[in-house]
């Protein structure tokens, strides 16, 4: 299957530090989606993005899909304590229906 | 509101035991999905159902079998439990026209 690298694999951040994490494959894909998992629950989607250079916001989140459709990138600012949780990517490639998951990025706040 | 439920939250099974997990959606999805997920390696597809009685495999369905009788279940069976089959079990469901999968909470299997 394809595989879908997510950097940072964690971070510990102090309450009010914006996020960055992006995710990257070998494959070009044409529609990337953000989840969150948050402990005990599945995974919640956060924003979809469906053509190169898309840039879409969810409250303090923002997620851009990458010019060269082979990575995208999801943004928190001024995070809280409930932006605790496991962000994963997912991408669609282009001639597929399945969705391929990145590895995670598991977020720490520190109030 | 949208539900994905999932039959048990934790299970510990023996080797070699036979194990079902049970899947049922309430949005009347036509597809629906079992991931496995395991640490540093985020989700990975199982098997996947388009349509009743309509099953694709994933990319690790050794070991794994499904059910799709009705629209609203789906069922995973673990034919032969194995130590290395301890993990978290995802099941989601997503309608033909969309991209967003609904996730159920998980099962949490334990095989000693």
């Amino acid at each position: 299957g394809q595989q879908l690298n997510q950097s940072p694999q964690s971070m510990f951040i102090q309450e009010g530090e914006d996020v960055s994490m992006n995710c990257t494959s070998s494959s070009i894909f044409n529609t990337w989606l953000w989840y969150k998992q948050e402990p005990g629950e599945g995974p919640v989607l956060l924003i979809a993005l469906y053509k190169a250079g898309e840039l879409t916001s969810n409250g303090r989140l923002t997620a851009q899909f990458g010019i060269t459709r082979k990575d995208s990138f999801l943004n928190i600012s001024a995070s809280i304590p409930s932006d605790v949780g496991i962000y994963f990517c997912a991408g669609q490639l282009t001639n597929g229906n399945q969705f391929y998951f990145g590895t995670g990025t598991s977020l720490t706040v520190i109030p | 509101d949208v539900k994905v439920t999932q039959s048990s939250r934790y299970l510990v099974k023996r080797t070699g035991e036979k194990v079902f997990l049970e899947c049922v959606q309430d949005m009347d999805h036509e597809n629906m999905f079992w991931y496995r997920q395991d640490p540093g390696l985020g989700l990975r597809l199982i098997y996947f159902s388009y349509d009743v009685k309509m099953k694709e495999k994933g990319d690790i369905p050794e070991g794994y079998s499904v059910s799709r009788e009705k629209k609203e279940r789906f069922s995973l069976i673990l034919e032969s439990a194995s130590t290395n089959q301890t993990s978290m079990y995802l099941c989601a469901s997503r309608a033909t026209a969309t991209y967003e999968q609904y996730f159920g909470p998980g099962t949490r299997l334990t095989v000693t």
